[in-house]
């Protein structure tokens, strides 16, 4: 069983909108979680990283949220552009060795 | 400009025909890593290194192999390709580990075993 789980697997949304999406997890230990934006054959850029005591870390119009207790994270996309058409992945480390846990990634289209 | 550089980027092939996958990237990090990406799988790691002279498996090394006798380059090796190992493959590198620093990745190459 998949250790990260990603909801909504793809979403369409209006350009100008916001939209979230998902991520929960069961990796434990835990050590931290990023969330990488893949564009269409290129490879993925990381976009956030936060460690079990960080709550909230932006980067631009991109909000992540960690919930460590209940072991689920969210990235809010505020204003859509259609440069913000990806797949999200979600990316979760294992805390003492090099592991990691890889979702399988929010697929988002935004039309104009 | 600070990057991981695959090559090929696409490459058609048939099965058996030894192919090798070089990664190199220029922010003398330590830890170099490849990937395997398959629609409806995600990415799963194929071999990690964490230094020179140093690698292990991932979650599928099956039919794979990997040398590290530079920092700076990771190359992919497939001595007997076969069709189940056509697939988007991707190089990462991060400075020291994969636990706590996000990863560089290179833009991809897409291995068809014919």
């Amino acid at each position: 069983k998949n250790q990260v789980e990603q909801s909504p697997q793809s979403l369409i949304i209006l350009e100008g909108k916001n939209c979230t999406l998902q991520c929960n997890y069961t990796v434990s230990p835990f050590s931290n979680l990023r969330w990488y934006k893949q564009d269409t054959g290129r490879g993925p850029v990381s976009l956030t990283i936060m460690t079990f005591s960080e709550n909230t870390k932006s980067n631009g119009r991109y909000t992540a949220t960690l919930d460590a207790d209940t072991k689920q994270s969210s990235l809010h996309i505020t204003a859509s552009q259609l440069s913000d058409s990806a797949s999200y992945i979600c990316v979760v480390s294992f805390y003492g060795n090099n592991r990691l846990a890889f979702g399988k990634g929010n697929q988002v289209v935004v039309i104009p | 400009e600070a990057q991981v550089t695959q090559n090929p980027r696409y490459l058609i092939t048939v099965t058996g025909k030894k192919l090798t996958v070089t990664c190199s990237q220029n922010m003398n990090h330590e830890y170099m890593s490849w990937y395997r990406q398959d629609p409806g799988l995600g990415l799963r790691q194929i071999y990690y290194s964490m230094n020179v002279e140093v690698t292990d498996k991932g979650d599928v090394p099956e039919g794979y192999k990997v040398s590290r006798k530079e920092k700076r380059n990771f190359p992919l090796i497939l001595e007997s390709p076969s069709p189940n190992q056509t697939s988007l493959y991707f190089c990462a590198s991060s400075l020291q580990g994969a636990s706590n620093q996000p990863q560089h990745f290179g833009d991809g190459t897409r291995l068809s075993i014919l």
